[in-house]
């Protein structure tokens, strides 16, 4: 099982782009990175997925270097419902895979005006 | 957003008492797992299954038991209830597929007593 380790907590202003980083350094080969994003008393809800490389939707871009043994989630210009807590969860569901997924402490951003 | 539903919402108890959350998904999701949330630990895992019957132990097991006799309800049982088991309990689900995402309940409010 891949562990993830992230910054317990960043401040950001609005308007500015925020990259949390990721690592987790015993991904295995079938793993797939995805981010989560959770807002007080709600559950938390997916982000964005890749494998390798870059990948970018309509909220954030998605950054893994070739080793993969880091993931950075970029969230453009931040606005204050942006605050939330963001997890990275390294894992993957094949048909020899038991799924068990554990998540990492998370990240708390916190935006400012 | 999957179909999860998450019941009781919210729930004070006695402690000694056995309390059940019940989660219940619509989607035939393969992959249903309990987890408990308490400020400064993120998202732990109690317990996960990977098919009808099939249940696994996750990070914070101890005074936790689960079932899953269908595919769609996945219960968390206290046996007897602790101050320490005061949490919020969410239900996720996901398929089987490498790469897919998990789905979150809205999550349930334990409180003992």
């Amino acid at each position: 099982l891949a562990k993830t380790t992230q910054p317990i907590s960043m401040d950001s202003y609005e308007g500015q782009e925020v990259n949390i980083t990721c690592s987790h350094n015993n991904i295995a080969t079938n793993d797939y990175i995805t981010w989560y994003q959770q807002f007080p008393s709600q559950g938390p809800r997916f982000i964005i997925q890749g494998y390798k490389t870059k990948v970018t939707n309509e909220v954030a871009s998605l950054f893994i270097p070739a080793d993969r043994k880091s993931s950075t989630l970029s969230l453009p210009r931040v606005s204050l419902s942006d605050t939330a807590v963001y997890y990275c969860l390294v894992g993957a569901h094949g048909s020899s895979n038991t799924g068990k997924l554990i998540f990492g402490q998370g990240t708390t951003l916190q935006v400012k005006p | 957003d999957a179909g999860i539903t998450q019941s009781p919402r919210h729930k004070v108890t006695e402690t000694g008492t056995p309390v059940t959350l019940r989660c219940h998904q619509t989607e035939n999701h393969r992959y249903m797992y309990w987890y408990r949330q308490d400020p400064g630990h993120g998202l732990r895992l109690i317990h996960y299954s990977y098919g009808v019957k099939d249940t696994d132990k996750g990070e914070v097991s101890d005074g936790y038991s689960v079932s899953r006799s269908k595919t769609e309800d996945f219960l968390l049982t206290l046996e007897s209830a602790t101050s320490s088991q005061t949490s919020v309990y969410f239900c996720a689900t996901t398929d089987i597929g490498v790469g897919n995402t998990i789905y979150f309940g809205e999550g349930s409010w334990l409180t003992v007593v």
